[in-house]
């Protein structure tokens, strides 16, 4: 089946800084990517959609200018979170699809910001 | 507004025993549903999906589901339940917003498994 990957999988950063996310389908090219954040025993929570080339789609209430998203190409998109704080601190999820099929989820990514 | 529904925060079940976990979803249109398993700290692994055609669904794991649109329904159940089968269990509706084909998802089952 289609494999996403995520890296790193765990990341703790000191409050202020920036945190690069990859998310990479490694045996499909993948035309829509989400990213979704999930808090302690909660539900996945779509934060963005993004096609290749194109700027971001963010759901209401997702601050674009913090969580920057760039998908570069049909492999990698990245989710940037900036001058993160320690209520960014959480589970972020990356999917990625091909029209026609269902999305395939990556491993995850914990984000600790002290 | 689409939404998904999963009433039952909490379930444990003995080993061996039946299981049926429940969802219903509110969208206008043909839904396309999901069951996602997700193991502590790991990302979310498909269990089944239905798109059309019988309403009744196969997945993995020995799970499968049914659709019901009159009761706006898509269980899921597995005859009997594994210890290794414990984990957070998500239903999802897939629908078409902003252009896009997106999940939705409930608040998730977390279902415990006694020996």
């Amino acid at each position: 089946g289609a494999v996403v990957s995520q890296h790193p999988s765990r990341v703790i950063c000191k409050s202020g800084t920036s945190v690069k996310i990859e998310c990479r389908s490694l045996d499909f090219q993948a035309t829509t990517m989400f990213w979704y954040r999930q808090f302690p025993k909660k539900s996945l929570m779509l934060m963005a959609t993004s096609n290749e080339g194109s700027k971001a789609t963010y759901e209401q209430g997702v601050e674009k200018d913090k969580f920057l998203i760039n998908h570069a190409s049909l492999t990698l998109s990245t989710l940037t979170v900036t001058s993160a704080h320690p209520e960014d601190s959480s589970f972020y999820i990356c999917s990625a699809r091909v029209p026609g099929l269902e999305p395939f989820f990556g491993p995850g990514t914990r984000l600790t910001v002290l | 507004a689409q939404s998904v529904t999963q009433p039952d925060i909490h379930i444990t079940v003995s080993e061996g025993a039946s299981l049926e976990l429940r969802c219903n979803y509110s969208y206008g249109a043909t839904p396309y549903l999901f069951w996602y398993v997700q193991s502590p700290g790991q990302g979310l692994q498909l269990l089944l999906k239905y798109f059309s055609g019988d309403t009744l669904v196969q997945g993995i794991k020995g799970f499968e589901a049914e659709f019901k649109r009159s009761q706006s329904s898509f269980n899921l159940r597995k005859p009997s339940v594994h210890w290794s089968d414990a984990a957070e269990y998500f239903c999802a509706v897939g629908i078409f917003s902003g252009g896009y084909n997106k999940l939705i998802f409930g608040a998730g089952t977390r279902l415990a498994v006694h020996p």
